[in-house]
């Protein structure tokens, strides 16, 4: 159980262009989802907090009208690079926690990641 | 300073050999530390967690922390192949494993057959 999907696994696209990352809960409500970037032996950084049906928290020096989250229901979160850059290539990550009382609290699902590479 | 600091590595050690992963952390506030292991181009998978100060062992892992010092280690027995990975010492912002993590540099570990 506890199972956390993220869709496309990679993504090419070129400058300028906008992308879309989906991170799903699979088997679980997901109340809050976490969005970290790693980049190339880096560890991760979270960037925003996201919670369903409010707008996500970012973190200090993440542009929030570069990098869109909106988290619409209790699976699914997306996260949208806007004007996309070759700085922005790197892998995201999505993390999930579900509603008290459905999951334990003392973990957070992780998802497998989308590396995003921009020409 | 980082909030949580760990060696890099790369770390190659023969199968068998026991594996010691260090982290340091800065705040005294932190109460909650985690393992994670990520394998290449995949996301982290908790590995251990450990509440305060002590022990805690699992298999052939064993997480310690030691608040005294700020240091936290994770110990590997029997390594095998299959442990090869990144491992990242993590904390979260608050008293559960479930809140928003920092997590260390990551060590790279590479176990030879």
């Amino acid at each position: 159980g506890a199972v956390v999907s993220q869709h496309p696994s990679r993504v090419i696209c070129k400058s300028g262009t906008s992308v879309k990352i989906e991170c799903r809960s699979l088997d679980f409500q997901a109340t809050t989802m976490f969005w970290y970037r790693q980049f190339p032996k880096q560890s991760l950084m979270l960037m925003a907090t996201s919670n369903e049906g409010s707008k996500a928290t970012y973190e200090q020096g993440v542009e929030k009208d570069k990098f869109l989250i909106n988290h619409a229901s209790l699976t699914l979160s997306t996260l949208t690079v806007t004007s996309a850059h070759p700085e922005d290539s790197s892998f995201y990550i999505c993390s999930a926690r579900g509603a008290w009382g459905t999951t334990s609290t003392d973990t957070q699902y992780f998802g497998p990641g989308t590396r995003l590479t921009v020409l | 300073q980082k909030e949580v600091e760990q060696d890099p590595g790369p770390l190659s050690v023969p199968e068998g050999a026991i594996v010691s992963l260090n982290c340091t952390y800065s705040n005294s506030a932190f109460q909650y530390f985690m393992w994670y292991r990520q394998y290449s181009r995949k996301g982290p998978e908790l590995l251990m967690y450990t509440y305060s100060s002590g022990n805690k062992e699992d298999g052939r892992f064993t997480a310690q922390v030691d608040k005294s010092s700020k240091y936290i280690s994770l110990f590997i027995r029997d390594s095998q192949p299959s442990d090869s990975a990144t491992y990242l010492c993590a904390t979260p912002k608050g008293y559960f494993g479930n809140e928003k993590l920092t997590f260390g540099t990551g060590t790279r570990l590479t176990i030879i057959p």
